[in-house]
């Protein structure tokens, strides 16, 4: 199992650009989630999904949209960035959501830079 | 609210010497609680999980935590530190909304030779 995988690695924008992050996971998890980490904040929670074609917003959301289409794809866009989501961002699955003391699996991040 | 503290924001110890990264939790009920070790540019690995059974739970390299309802605390220790633990340590309770994690803001632990 590949686990949970993240393109790019690395990302510079320009204020106003849109770009999607990808997040893939090949273990028939669930529940998918996005958090950004930045300095100081601990990991905060944008956007998450219980399962496909089912989305729900976090601490964070605004200026990401997601979406669901299958178990195993939830990319998050960036309509219009701003030097604010300056941040890294990752990606996290685990079997179901609610209860159970399931753990997350996380990506390994991608960094965004807007400028 | 349902929130989680880290009580040191960075922690420094000597090599060979105990580690005790504290955390505390804010809860009307016992939630699943995690702890994850981030190492640096990396992502977060899970260190170990505490989900009601055993009240003392033992993790990955060493580490442990010990889950005391009373004071609503879940503390991370090791006994003797290695160069390798020096990383980011997240206190994590997982509550039943939808799943939602919610992260403490980190203790970052260095090992000194």
């Amino acid at each position: 199992n590949a686990g949970v995988t993240q393109t790019p690695k690395f990302q510079v924008l320009k204020t106003g650009q849109s770009m999607t992050l990808q997040c893939a996971q090949d273990m028939n998890h669930e529940y998918m989630s996005w958090y950004r980490q930045d300095p100081g904040m601990g990991l905060r929670l944008i956007h998450y999904s219980v399962g496909a074609g089912i989305t729900d917003q976090g601490e964070v959301p605004n200026g990401y949209n997601v979406s669901r289409s299958t178990t195993e794809d939830f990319p998050l866009r960036l309509l219009s960035a701003a030097p604010s989501q300056t941040s890294v961002y990752f990606c996290a699955s685990s079997p179901q959501g609610a209860g159970g003391g399931y753990e997350q699996y996380f990506g390994p991040g991608t960094r965004l830079t807007v400028t | 609210a349902q929130s989680v503290t880290q009580l040191d924001s960075h922690v420094s110890v000597s090599e060979g010497t105990p580690v005790l990264l504290r955390c505390n939790y804010s809860s009307s009920y016992s939630p699943s609680l995690f702890w994850y070790v981030q190492h640096p540019n990396k992502g977060l690995q899970l260190l170990l999980k505490y989900t009601s059974a055993a009240t003392l739970v033992k993790g990955i390299n060493g580490f442990e935590a010990e889950f005391k309802k009373s004071e609503t605390s879940f503390h991370l220790t090791k006994p003797s530190a290695h160069m390798s633990d020096a990383a980011e340590y997240f206190c994590v309770p997982l509550y039943n909304q939808g799943g939602k994690l919610i992260f403490g803001q980190g203790t970052e632990l260095s090992v000194k030779p």
